[in-house]
């Protein structure tokens, strides 16, 4: 499985914007870039997700390099309630993987008030 | 946002006993499910993918004796947890997907397991 790079931990204040990034130089062509973002005791929530261009959704956005090596996901503008971690993950869309996940490490983010 | 459920959200048993989770999808007709352990401080591990109608694909190292996986339809799969053990105590979550490849996974709440 294509692997991820994420550091561990971000702090961020209030009400400013946060720009998460996440390595991937070995993603594939049928790999999809997943965020996931996860609060102490739950389940992970889905934030945004994409193959190779910028999107956009009410959550977040996802900007994706052009050699789609690298992403980064903006929130951008933090809430207390952002405060969680937040996982990047390739989804292989192809093979008979069903499209499995594959979690890391994930970004533990810190919003201060 | 597609909504998965789980039942029970938390559940204490003994030792020996076995312990069945209910994963359900509530809006969507699910094609694959998949099941993760997670442990304190630690990431969600992948234990198993079960296909609706036929035998789940399990993990490396995951005993698919011990973890038994029902997805008998589009909306439900269950996890048993059999002849549970202090060790097995976890969060254990499931997802599910409308279909495979780039599909998106929702994700349940959760249910924390304690065995005493």
């Amino acid at each position: 499985d294509a692997k991820t790079t994420q550091p561990n931990s971000m702090e961020s204040n209030e009400e400013e914007p946060v720009h998460l990034p996440c390595n991937h130089s070995t993603i594939s062509g049928t790999d999809y870039i997943h965020w996931y973002r996860q609060l102490p005791s739950q389940g992970p929530e889905y934030v945004i997700h994409g193959l190779t261009s910028n999107v956009n959704n009410r959550m977040a956005s996802l900007a994706i390099a052009e050699d789609r090596k690298s992403s980064t996901l903006i929130l951008h503008r933090a809430t207390l309630r952002d405060a969680a971690v937040y996982y990047c993950i390739l989804r292989n869309a192809g093979g008979t993987s069903y499209g499995k996940l594959t979690f890391g490490q994930g970004t533990i983010l810190t919003v201060h008030p | 946002g597609a909504v998965v459920s789980q039942h029970p959200s938390r559940v204490i048993c003994k030792s020996g006993t076995s312990v069945k989770i209910e994963c359900r999808s509530l809006d969507f007709q699910a094609t694959t499910m998949f099941w993760y352990r997670q442990f304190p401080k630690q990431s969600l591990m992948l234990m198993a993918t079960s296909n609706e109608g036929s035998k789940a694909t399990y993990e490396q190292g995951v005993e698919k004796d011990k973890f038994l996986i029902n997805h008998a339809s589009l909306t439900l799969s269950t996890l048993t947890v059999t002849s549970a053990h202090p060790e097995d105590s976890s969060f254990y979550i499931c997802s599910a997907s409308e279909g495979s490849g780039g599909k998106t996974q929702y994700f349940g709440p959760g249910t924390r397991l304690l065995v005493l």
